[in-house]
């Protein structure tokens, strides 16, 4: 099994070019989430989907867009990217639909936006 | 979401025991404890969770007193590979899937 996976592993963009990131995890999970990690700093959701076709904010949303394509996959996407943006995003997945659940993380996204 | 607070770094050196104390002064009734592990460039992993006194699996040890107002991490015997950030999230089902990371706890491991 691969696990979690993310594509592209790094990204540069200019300012007000768009871009999608896409996660896929082959562990048939049902939730899954889209995280920003900027550095030295935690971890901040930025939107979960606790099963397919459902997806709800996190704590920092704007800026930013989601689709769970299907129980295995699940985007995110920046509509104008800006420099704020600049970060590390990792996507992750759990077996349930509850926060508590083991997640299991992806490698990461380095996206910088100059 | 209670608040947790963490040592921002700690040394230790190999075949030590490592101890993180994690504050959350106020967890819910209904909150659990859980730690995730981050090496560099990459993301984190869960390492262990648990609700009140002891829990002990092949990789480390939580420790949580009565009050559950904190919490402990323990590693024993450290080696280098153990380098890493070190979270402690308190969350409850209650709180859906808003997990919140904190700073962590860098832990450096020396020869």
């Amino acid at each position: 099994n691969a696990g979690v996976t993310q594509t592209p592993k790094f990204q540069v963009l200019k300012t007000g070019q768009s871009m999608t990131l896409q996660c896929a995890q082959d562990m048939n999970h049902n939730s899954m989430y889209w995280y920003r990690q900027d550095p030295g700093m935690g971890l901040r959701l930025i939107y979960y989907s606790a099963s397919e076709g459902t997806t709800d904010k996190g704590e920092v949303p704007n800026g930013y867009n989601v689709s769970r394509l299907n129980k295995r996959e699940f985007s995110l996407r920046l509509e104008s990217a800006a420099p704020s943006q600049t970060s590390v995003y990792f996507c992750a997945s759990s077996k349930g639909s509850e926060g508590l659940d083991e997640q299991f993380f992806g490698p990461g996204t380095r996206l910088t936006v100059l | 979401l209670a608040k947790t607070t963490q040592p921002i770094s700690m040394d230790s050196y190999e075949g030590q025991e490592v101890n993180i104390t994690c504050s959350h002064n106020n967890i819910a009734t209904n909150d659990y404890i859980t730690w995730y592990q981050q090496f560099p460039s990459q993301g984190p992993r869960f390492i262990i969770q648990g609700y009140k006194t002891k829990v002990t699996n092949e990789v480390a040890s939580l420790f949580i007193p009565a009050d559950r107002k904190s919490s402990t991490l323990s590693l024993p015997r450290v080696s280098l590979s153990d380098t890493a950030v070190y979270y402690c999230l308190v969350g409850s089902k209650a709180a859906g899937n808003k997990l919140t990371f904190g700073g962590g706890t860098r832990v450096l491991v020396k020869p």
